[in-house]
């Protein structure tokens, strides 16, 4: 099982829809979680941090699953500017710490 | 809004060649960070470095590759003798804190190398 798995899309989805995307990760003991946004050739950004009680931002809502090891991002009212890749990112602690990246799911927002 | 600054936006070299590439993380940052993500792949770890010296590094960050911190600004990333699987997008990448916010890191624009 790799260690943080996301579905690679592409989603394709009408303006104004609302899509989720799911991430899993193989390491129990992970202690943090991260969605990042990445455009086309350019650098990641940090989209949220995901909270254990889960948290929201906007249209953006990122829930944590820890029994079943997965976070998810809803989008809501989807926009066109909403198509990117996002990046699930999780960091373990403990004697090796890192970070451990997602390959991305890819979203197309259509008018 | 302070930002990470990353240069040269494109970088062309025979294989072979030395490369340095630089970073400008934020200001008030500690930690300090090079990815590289080759096209179409996905965002790999190079190095992490803390207080002047590497904290982390992966099987990537091979002799080949070496970091420093010259001026108490710039951060910058050697490729000593670089190979044609070294063209990627190296992404350089500050964050304030660790613990916890571990993960919340700010990234530079990236350097696009192409090795021929």
């Amino acid at each position: 099982r790799k260690e943080v798995e996301q579905d690679p899309g592409p989603f394709n989805v009408p303006e104004g829809a609302t899509v989720a995307f799911n991430c899993t990760y193989s390491n129990s003991a992970s202690q943090s979680f991260f969605w990042y946004r990445q455009d086309c050739r350019k650098e990641p950004k940090l989209l949220m941090s995901v909270y254990s009680s889960g948290n929201e931002d906007g249209r953006f809502t990122a829930q944590l699953n820890r029994a079943s090891q997965y976070i998810s991002l809803l989008i809501r009212d989807s926009k066109l500017s909403d198509s990117a890749t996002y990046l699930c990112v999780v960091f373990n602690a403990g004697n090796n710490r890192k970070l451990i990246w997602g390959l991305g799911t890819s979203l197309a927002v259509n008018p | 809004e302070p930002e990470v600054t990353q240069t040269p936006s494109h970088q062309v070299t025979q294989m072979g060649q030395e490369v340095i590439l630089r970073c400008v993380p934020i200001s008030n940052h500690l930690y300090f960070y090079w990815y590289r993500q080759i096209l179409g792949q996905k965002v790999e770890f190079l190095v992490s470095f803390y207080n002047n010296e590497i904290s982390e590094k992966s099987e990537i960050f091979d002799d080949q590759f070496s970091v420093e911190r010259p001026d108490g600004s710039n951060f910058t990333l050697k490729i000593r003798s670089t190979k044609l699987e070294d063209s990627a997008m190296y992404f350089c990448a500050s964050s304030e804190s660790a613990g916890a916010r571990t993960g919340e890191l700010f990234f530079g624009e990236g350097s696009r190398l192409t090795v021929l």
